[in-house]
């Protein structure tokens, strides 16, 4: 069945660093992919999706790439702010039964 | 544009009671999702439905919760009885189309004592 799998958290940077939570994704269909933001006392909300493979999307400074080949979608961002402190979720959405699959979240914590 | 709301955003019960959580999703949206949010657990799926019609019911929760979708615009997540294990966030979420984005409420905080 679908599955999503990514970095387990926390991870714990300093201001001004860079970015990177692996996702990985399995399926037989042609999904979405998303990833969602939470902040803490909110429900998650989007980031950004990417429909199409090979495709990047990207919004904030975080940017992915729908990578087909390899199965990935690793969230990035060059330089990370204190704001950024949050979880963020990768998830995919399959054609095939209209499902949303998220991954398990990584926690993130950005140190002034 | 109004998001999704739920209500109450706190819930404290005793064990044993009965609780029932609402939700209002986006106007116009044809897919309404119910999760319960726990740290351990992270985001887990209660139910799912399209057009108000249920199309999945999670397994491990088919015992003492019940969701359903009266209209278009309101959905109900009973629980009963309740148990101090289901202490946790439940989020409701709505999107117009599979490859739509989801948009979520801000949880309803349920404590079983």
């Amino acid at each position: 069945g679908d599955s999503v799998t990514q970095t387990e958290g926390p991870v714990t940077l300093s201001e001004g660093t860079s970015l990177t939570v692996n996702c990985s994704y399995e399926t037989k269909q042609y999904p979405t992919l998303f990833w969602y933001v939470q902040y803490p006392g909110e429900g998650p909300q989007l980031l950004f999706k990417v429909p199409k493979a090979n495709e990047k999307g990207s919004n904030r400074g975080f940017e992915a790439t729908y990578n087909k080949e390899a199965t990935s979608f690793h969230l990035q961002k060059a330089s990370v702010q204190e704001s950024d402190s949050a979880v963020y979720y990768c998830a995919l959405s399959s054609d095939s039964n209209n499902r949303i699959f998220f991954g398990d979240g990584t926690q993130l914590v950005v140190k002034p | 544009d109004a998001g999704v709301t739920q209500t109450p955003r706190h819930e404290v019960a005793e064990k044993g009671q009965t609780i029932i959580l609402k939700c209002e999703p986006v106007s116009g949206h044809n897919d309404l999702f119910w999760y319960r949010q726990t740290k351990i657990q992270g985001l887990e799926l209660l139910s799912y439905f399209r057009s108000k019609s249920l199309m999945e019911d999670g397994g491990a929760f088919k015992d003492r919760f019940k969701a359903e979708m009266l209209n278009s615009s309101f959905s109900t997540l009973k629980i009963q009885p309740t148990e101090p294990k289901d202490s946790a966030v439940y989020l409701c979420a709505s999107r117009g189309h599979f490859n739509e984005r989801l948009f979520f409420g801000h949880g309803t905080k349920l404590s079983v004592l």
